[in-house]
Formats: C-alpha cells, sequence, structure tokens
C-alpha cells in the first residue's frame, strides 16, 4: 500500500532552516510527483509547492518562492522540503503528498511539526 | 482568505445526509478536478474524492460528490458519529500557478 513517511518533529529559533524529509513505499517513485502543504494551529491547509519526481519541474507558491527548497533523491524514493529563515509564523506541521501533475494530491504523510521559538 | 469558498461548519443528526459545498472560479473548478478531503482530529488529511466524483477504493459508498461550473458539493448520507471531521476541497488554479484550498468545513454529528 501507499505510504509517506516523514521526519520528526523539530524545534528551530528564527531565522534558522529546517529540512523535512518524505520516503515513499509502495509504488514507483518516479512515475509522480510530491507536493508539500502546511497547517498551522488551529488553521486550515496551505499549499506550499511540488516538485516531481520524473522531470526537472518544480511549482512553488508565490508567498514561498525564494524560502523554500525542494528536492528528490530517487535512489531513495525520498523528497526533502527545506524552509529558510524561518518565523515565528512558520509554526505548522507540515504534510507531504503523492501528487501526479500538482493538483492531484491523494495520499498524504503524516506529518512533521515544525515549532518555530527563540 | 481562501481562494475556494466552503461553509465554515455544517452539522446533522446520525442517519441523516448532509452536502458541503465548495465555490471557486473559472480558473479553478471551473477548468480542473475538485480533491475532497478528510481530516479526523489530530491526524493527516485522507483523500475521499478525487477528478471531481471518483472514490478511493476503501472510501465508503454513504460518500459521494459532484461538480457544476464553478462548483462542487461533496454529500454524505446516512451520516456517522465517525464522519465528525474537518473536510476540505482543493483544485489547481490557472490563474495562480498553485493548489488552491477551501478554507475547511468542521461537520458535527449531533
Amino acid at each position: 500500500q501507499v505510504q509517506l513517511v516523514q521526519s520528526g518533529a523539530e524545534m528551530k529559533k528564527p531565522g534558522a532552516s529546517v529540512k523535512v524529509s518524505c520516503k515513499s513505499t509502495g509504488y514507483t517513485f518516479n512515475t509522480y510527483g510530491i507536493s508539500w502543504v502546511r497547517q498551522a494551529p488551529g488553521q486550515g491547509l496551505d499549499w506550499m509547492g511540488w516538485i516531481s519526481a520524473y522531470s526537472d519541474d518544480t511549482k512553488h507558491a508565490q508567498k514561498f518562492r525564494g524560502r523554500v527548497i525542494l528536492t528528490t533523491d530517487t535512489s531513495t524514493s525520498t523528497a526533502y522540503m527545506e524552509l529558510r529563515s524561518l518565523r515565528f509564523d512558520d509554526t505548522a506541521v507540515y504534510y507531504c503528498a503523492r501528487d501526479y501533475r500538482s493538483g492531484s494530491i491523494d495520499y498524504w504523510g503524516q506529518g512533521t511539526l515544525v515549532t518555530v521559538s527563540s | 482568505q481562501s481562494v475556494l469558498t466552503q461553509p465554515p461548519s455544517a452539522s446533522g443528526t446520525p442517519g441523516q445526509r448532509v452536502s458541503i459545498s465548495c465555490s471557486g472560479s473559472s480558473s479553478n473548478i471551473g477548468s480542473n478536478y475538485v480533491f475532497w478531503y478528510q481530516q479526523l482530529p489530530g491526524t493527516a488529511p485522507k483523500f475521499i474524492i478525487y477528478r471531481n466524483t471518483q472514490r478511493p477504493s476503501g472510501v465508503p459508498d454513504r460518500f459521494s460528490a459532484s461538480k457544476s461550473g464553478t462548483s462542487a458539493s461533496l454529500a454524505i448520507s446516512g451520516l456517522r458519529s465517525e464522519d465528525e471531521a474537518d473536510y476540505y476541497c482543493a483544485a489547481w488554479d490557472d490563474s495562480l500557478s498553485a493548489v488552491v484550498f477551501g478554507g475547511g468545513t468542521k461537520l458535527t454529528v449531533l
């Protein structure tokens, strides 16, 4: 069965960077892409961007351009999301999700809580 | 403010049918597939509808969806206590070149 397993919770100071990993199993990794979505405490879902695991294509939400880096390692079926220059309002649960062509999100990871605190 | 508009809350009694609306525009719902997600308290979202009306295996047929023009709707019939969750619609937006979500609807089973 399709599974996406994310790395553990992180606590960072303002201005630092965080890198979250997302390992996929149960499907052929390089035939899909991965979207990243975050959810601030008590809030809704906010799409951050998408990376293809079958081409060199990436898409980013306007508000995250220049601050988020999306990568994949097809040898380990793992996607990564790095968020730089962290601010207090970046505190959220970050999800990866399988997404064929951006906008076709189906299976989700369990989420990674990132807390930004001084 | 979300690009897709959902009512913040909905409710029903066990056995009832409830519907949740999702309103968008020609650049998102009007020209792309709509997906629906269920998020139980403290858990990750789970897809329950894909490509406007399709139900993944394992999702009960009590869940159904429709799309017309720039709006979509999720219906849950035979409401059960375990359906109490937040529900989100989503679609690709051609103008924003981004995935857009509705603000979510909190469904309460009375």
